[in-house]
């Protein structure tokens, strides 16, 4: 049962313009979540996280927006670089339980020059 | 400060072999996580420590898989006997606190072929 579903498998994008990656979840406690980054033959690496108070955490070229109701989170990456191009995974946690994060299945992210 | 160490970066077995996994976390990150990741999928949570003591390992196949993680610091993740449908690759992550808060470190991953 796949609670974390990033239904875009993949992205192409041109340098300099925006890049919007999609996040849905099922499971209406989560209440933190986070974005990680993943290059070939590396662990993946956090990126920016929000958690259920906000509805949009900025770091740079990197805004996560987070939409309570639709249970739905996208992060934007403006403007998109050639070394943006990754594979890209969201992941919720439940916080009052425990520390588990699901993962989504990834989005990768590749970014033409 | 250095990362999460993980050894072997590969490993190539035949099914019906064991093969075991090593990883050192960050010093004083109290709890450590394995995670599975299948080709083509998100990773999956396998076991959960908190220093030296097992806090979920719900989703371990217990048949064929054993972690343990001595002394609250490295920990070992051992499959005896693998299946093909064990390859994947295997991430050890740490974190300071509560993962909720912190988030993960994971280290590079091992990745186990079965064939």
């Amino acid at each position: 049962d796949q609670q974390v579903k990033q239904n875009s498998p993949s992205l192409s994008v041109q340098e300099g313009r925006i890049s919007i990656l999609n996040c849905d979840y099922t499971n209406s406690m989560f209440d933190y979540f986070l974005w990680y980054k993943k290059y070939p033959a590396e662990g993946p690496t956090f990126l920016i996280s929000i958690s259920s108070i906000k509805d949009k955490n900025e770091d740079g070229r990197f805004t996560v927006f987070l939409n309570k109701s639709a249970k739905h989170l996208s992060l934007h990456i403006v403007p998109s670089q050639p070394g943006d191009s990754a594979v890209y995974f969201c992941a919720a946690s439940e916080s009052n339980t425990g520390n588990q994060f699901y993962f989504g299945t990834g989005t990768s992210l590749t970014v033409i020059p | 400060e250095a990362g999460v160490a993980q050894s072997p970066r590969y490993k190539i077995i035949e099914k019906r072999q064991s093969v075991a996994f090593w990883c050192n976390p960050i010093s004083g990150h109290a709890t450590l996580y394995w995670y599975q990741q299948i080709l083509g999928q998100g990773p999956k949570l396998l076991i959960q420590f908190q220093n030296n003591g097992v806090v979920d390992d719900s989703q371990l196949p217990k048949d064929r898989f054993s972690a343990e993680r001595l002394k609250g610091v490295d920990s070992t993740l051992k499959i005896q006997p693998a299946k093909l449908e064990d390859s994947a690759v295997y991430l050890c992550a740490s974190s300071l606190g509560q993962a909720a808060y912190y988030g993960y470190t994971f280290g590079s991953g091992t990745r186990l072929t079965v064939v």
